[in-house]
C-alpha cells in the first residue's frame, strides 16, 4: 500500500463542512484511494474510494488532485457522530496483506 | 446476516489459557481478514484468507496464534497460552474479492472481540 500522511487531529464545527487532507505522493497508478472511519469502540467503517476522478457517495465526496498526489475527504455538514478517527489508504485492492491502516487523523465535532 | 458478525463481543481469560474468537462474514464474500487493534494504537494485520487459497499468515506474531476458516465461510482465531500482552481488540473483515479487482464497497468489518487477559 501506498505511504500516506494525514494531520494527527482537527476539530470542526457542527453543522459545517468537515475538509480532511491526505497526502499520498507515492501513489502508484493502480492504487486507489480508500477512506474509512472508527467511531470509538467500533469497527472501521468504509466511507468511499476513488482513483482518478471526485466521487461523492451520501456519506460524503472525495476530491482527488489531478497529480493524484494528495486528496481530501469533505463531509458535507457535520454532526456530532461523526467525531471518529479517519484512516485514508491507498492500495492496489484486497491483496495478501489487507489494508494498511496508519495513525490516520482524529476529528473531533464541535458542538 | 446483513453484516458482519463476531463472537464473544468481550472475553475476559486467565493468563495461559487457550481462547477461540469467531468470526461470521457476509455471505459471499470470499476474502477475509483478521486485524488486532491495542489500546490506543493502530490497525495490526494478522492474517488473510482467500476463497479456498492457503491463507497469508504472514501478520501472526507467534505461534501461539493459528486461524482456520472453514467451508469458505465462518473463521475462528485462536490464541494459545494467552498472555497479557495479547489483550486488544480483535476484528475480522470481509470483502468481495474479484480477481485483483477492487472491491466496490471495501471491507466491511465487524464490531471486534475485546480479549482481556488478566
Amino acid at each position: 500500500d501506498a505511504k500516506t500522511t494525514q494531520p494527527t487531529s482537527m476539530d470542526c464545527a457542527e453543522g459545517r463542512a468537515a475538509n480532511l487532507p491526505c497526502n499520498h505522493s507515492t501513489i502508484s497508478g493502480n492504487e486507489y484511494v480508500y477512506w474509512y472511519r472508527q467511531i470509538h469502540s467500533q469497527g472501521p467503517q468504509y466511507i468511499i474510494h476513488g482513483l482518478k476522478n471526485n466521487e461523492t457517495n451520501e456519506m460524503a465526496s472525495l476530491i482527488i488532485t489531478e497529480d493524484r498526489k494528495s486528496s481530501t475527504l469533505i463531509l458535507p455538514h457535520a454532526t456530532l457522530r461523526d467525531t471518529a478517527v479517519y484512516y485514508c489508504i491507498g492500495t492496489s485492492g484486497g491483496g495478501a496483506d489487507g489494508l494498511t491502516f496508519g495513525k490516520g487523523t482524529h476529528l473531533i465535532i464541535q458542538p | 446476516g446483513a453484516g458482519v458478525s463476531q463472537s464473544p463481543s468481550n472475553k475476559v481469560t486467565e493468563k495461559g489459557k487457550d481462547v477461540e474468537l469467531r468470526c461470521d462474514p457476509i455471505s459471499g464474500h470470499t476474502a477475509l481478514y483478521w486485524y488486532r487493534q491495542s489500546l490506543g494504537q493502530g490497525l495490526e494485520f494478522l492474517i488473510y484468507f482467500q476463497g479456498n487459497s492457503a491463507p497469508d499468515k504472514s501478520g501472526l506474531p507467534s505461534d501461539r496464534f493459528s486461524a482456520e476458516r472453514t467451508g469458505g465461510s465462518v473463521s475462528t482465531l485462536t490464541i494459545q497460552r494467552t498472555q497479557q500482552e495479547d489483550s486488544a481488540v480483535y476484528l475480522c473483515a470481509s470483502s468481495l474479492s474479484i480477481r485483483g479487482l477492487v472491491s466496490n464497497y471495501g471491507y466491511t468489518f465487524g464490531s471486534g472481540t475485546r480479549l482481556t487477559v488478566v
